[in-house]
């Protein structure tokens, strides 16, 4: 799977958009992005997937660049709630093989009131 | 919908003792993961099983660790002899198997403290 490059810290004011980057240079072609954020103490929470097109659920947008190397993660209006480690990792979807995700170290962010 | 159950919540035991810790996966997934969380190495996969199977257990660190799922709806990792450096979180995952809608969902965890 292709490595996952993210800053290590981040701050974001309260009701401001937080912009979470990731850079995925080796991604593959049949490689997905997805996030993923772990509040403390708690298990990983799904936030939002894709492939290359952008993507908006209703916790957070999803934006692949064009050569899909780097996305960007947008929580719209922060809370003091979205404080947590953000993970970025790519999977290869690889039918009945496994779908083995592989976690790095993740931004850890902190929403300031 | 119940997600991902894992019991005990909270496990303190003492070197040399067994521990097993055990998962139940949200009703319909066929994949299962075992994941273990520490501060030095962060979130590592341990081992994954697909309809039952053990896949790939090549995160298992060593032989005193075992993961074992008997039937869809009940997994187990057990660690005999426990050591302290064996003190972590345990996550248990589910998902349906392969294809698009394979997102993992993660249990609360099992925090396992070994004296």
């Amino acid at each position: 799977d292709a490595k996952t490059t993210q800053p290590p810290s981040m701050d974001c004011a309260e009701g401001r958009a937080a912009n979470l980057p990731c850079n995925h240079s080796t991604i593959s072609g049949n490689e997905y992005v997805y996030w993923y954020r772990q509040i403390h103490s708690q298990g990983p929470q799904y936030i939002i997937h894709g492939l290359k097109n952008n993507e908006t659920n209703e916790m957070a947008s999803l934006i692949i660049t064009e050569d899909r190397k780097s996305s960007t993660l947008i929580l719209p209006h922060a809370t003091l709630r979205d404080t947590a480690v953000y993970y970025c990792i790519v999977r290869v979807a690889t039918g009945n093989t496994g779908n083995q995700f592989y976690f790095g170290t993740g931004t850890s962010l902190t929403v300031i009131p | 919908d119940a997600g991902v159950i894992q019991s005990p919540r909270h496990e303190v035991t003492e070197m040399g003792q067994e521990v097993t810790l055990r998962c139940k996966p949200i009703s319909g997934h066929n994949s299962l993961f075992w994941y273990r969380q520490t501060m030095m190495r962060g979130l590592e996969l341990l081992i994954y099983f697909n309809n039952n199977v053990p896949i790939d257990d090549s995160g298992m660190p060593e032989d005193r660790f075992s993961a074992k799922m008997p039937n869809a709806s009940f997994s187990t990792l057990k660690i005999q002899p426990s050591e302290p450096r064996d003190s972590a979180v345990y996550f248990c995952a589910s998902s349906r198997l392969a294809g698009r809608a394979d997102t993992q969902y993660f249990g609360p965890g099992t925090r396992l403290t070994v004296l």
